[in-house]
């Protein structure tokens, strides 16, 4: 079985300040990794995946993330935040499966 | 962007009470699946579904979940005889290859149930 840990369940940080949200997983098989953003009063939005090749992944709205197998993480960063992107962000794994085992959630909450 | 729509946005019901959330996936994925977020906590899988068939389920889809594809293109998940614990937000996901690692896969906005 698979699971997801975000280390962090609420993340203030300064707008224009870079940002990074953690997220570790456990499998015993090869994943798929998948980051999910919520705002507020929405559903679920795919920010980014990885499925193979580059280790380094790019989404939308500046955001990306790394998968580094060694460490088992998939660790999100934007280098300069803006207020709209408070929301919840989620952490996700595909193991070869037919399903998506999320993390906990981190909140992030973008000050002026 | 296609999208995958779910109604009601919100309802409340008594315990007790029978419940359908419905979901139009997008017209050409064949992989549908439900999640559901209770309150504070993490998103959670509870099914999916292909070929009218369960494809897979978790320990909480027990015998009062059942889903259904009606028509060609709903997908409902009932709730027999709600309990005060099935109050969540509950996700309709659908996508075009099994899991989520194909080229597309989208969550609607979710259901609130609320069971008073």
């Amino acid at each position: 079985a698979q699971s997801v840990t975000q280390l962090d369940s609420q993340v203030p940080v300064f707008e224009e300040a870079p940002v990074e949200l953690r997220c570790n997983y456990s499998s015993s098989v090869s994943v798929y990794l998948f980051w999910y953003v919520q705002y507020p009063n929405q559903g679920l939005q795919l920010l980014l995946k990885y499925l193979s090749g580059s280790t380094l992944v790019k989404g939308i709205n500046g955001f990306e993330a790394e998968f580094n197998k060694s460490q088992t993480s998939f660790h999100l960063r934007k280098p300069s935040v803006h207020i709209s992107d408070t929301a919840e962000y989620f952490c996700a794994v595909d193991a070869a499966g037919n399903k998506l085992t999320f993390g906990g959630g981190t909140r992030v909450l973008v000050k002026p | 962007e296609p999208e995958v729509t779910q109604t009601p946005s919100h309802q409340v019901t008594q315990m007790g009470q029978e419940v359908i959330l419905r979901c139009v996936p997008i017209s050409n994925h064949l992989y549908f699946y439900w999640y559901r977020q209770i309150l504070g906590q993490k998103v959670e899988f509870l099914v999916s579904f292909y070929n009218n068939e369960i494809s897979e389920k978790s320990e909480i889809f027990d015998d009062q979940f059942s889903v259904e594809r009606p028509d060609g293109s709903n997908f409902t998940l009932k709730i027999r005889s709600t309990k005060l614990e099935d109050s969540a937000m509950y996700f309709c996901a659908s996508s075009d290859n099994p899991g989520f690692r194909g080229t597309e896969a989208f969550f609607g906005q979710g259901t609130r149930l609320t069971v008073v």
